[in-house]
């Protein structure tokens, strides 16, 4: 069935490093990307997004990478902060259809 | 503030207790989601509404009942409920249900059954 999986449920990084969260997922007909971002006590928060047709999005400190051919979907956070800590989830769809959300990644940002 | 207010934030029932949760937005989205947020396992979807339509129940025990009165509102009416069920119940909504946009979510309902 459809699944979206997280190879590392925790990442430890350095204030001021950057941070690479891997999200593999199995369904192939999946083509549209989004990772959140959940801090204690709150709802996932909408980072960025990509798209199929797309192998590579920039944001504000974030970029997003995705490989279709391994199906497998990358988020990096340059300069990491205390602020970045947190739960990240990937999440993906086909057209029309629910997201499904991946396990979730916790990054914890050491000062 | 995302645009989704949940409430009660926190709740603790017994199990025979009757409660509801509540959901509101105002950021004219047409389809809302509840969501089970256990420890360590992925976001479990409920039910969907798209259009104050319920057009998805994710095999959830009818100790858990959804009410949907217009597009701006959603509920969680909880009666009976297990152990189990303690988890972070999380309100979604999006544009309309398979919106490329994603959902924007509420900061959640944590949920202790005692």
């Amino acid at each position: 069935g459809e699944s979206v999986g997280l190879h590392l449920p925790t990442l430890s990084v350095q204030e001021g490093d950057n941070s690479i969260i891997n999200c593999a997922y199995s369904n192939s007909a999946s083509d549209y990307f989004i990772w959140y971002k959940q801090e204690s006590g709150k709802g996932p928060q909408f980072i960025i997004d990509i798209r199929s047709n797309m192998d590579k999005r920039q944001g504000q400190r974030v970029t997003v990478l995705l490989n279709k051919t391994v199906k497998h979907l990358s988020l990096q956070i340059a300069a990491t902060q205390p602020g970045d800590s947190a739960v990240y989830f990937c999440a993906e769809t086909s057209y029309g259809n629910k997201l499904v959300f991946g396990a979730g990644t916790i990054l914890r940002v050491k000062s | 503030e995302t645009g989704v207010t949940q409430t009660p934030r926190h709740l603790v029932m017994g199990m025979t207790n009757k409660k509801s949760l509540k959901c509101e937005q105002h950021l004219g989205h047409n389809a809302m989601y509840w969501y089970k947020q256990s420890a360590k396992k992925p976001l479990e979807l409920m039910f969907v509404y798209n259009f104050k339509e319920q057009t998805e129940n994710n095999s959830v025990p009818s100790r858990f009942s959804p009410e949907c009165p217009n597009s701006s509102h959603l509920f969680l009416h909880l009666h009976t409920l297990q152990p189990e069920d303690s988890a972070l119940y999380l309100c979604a909504s999006s544009q309309e249900q398979g919106w490329r946009g994603g959902y924007t979510f509420g900061s959640g309902t944590r949920l202790t059954v005692v």
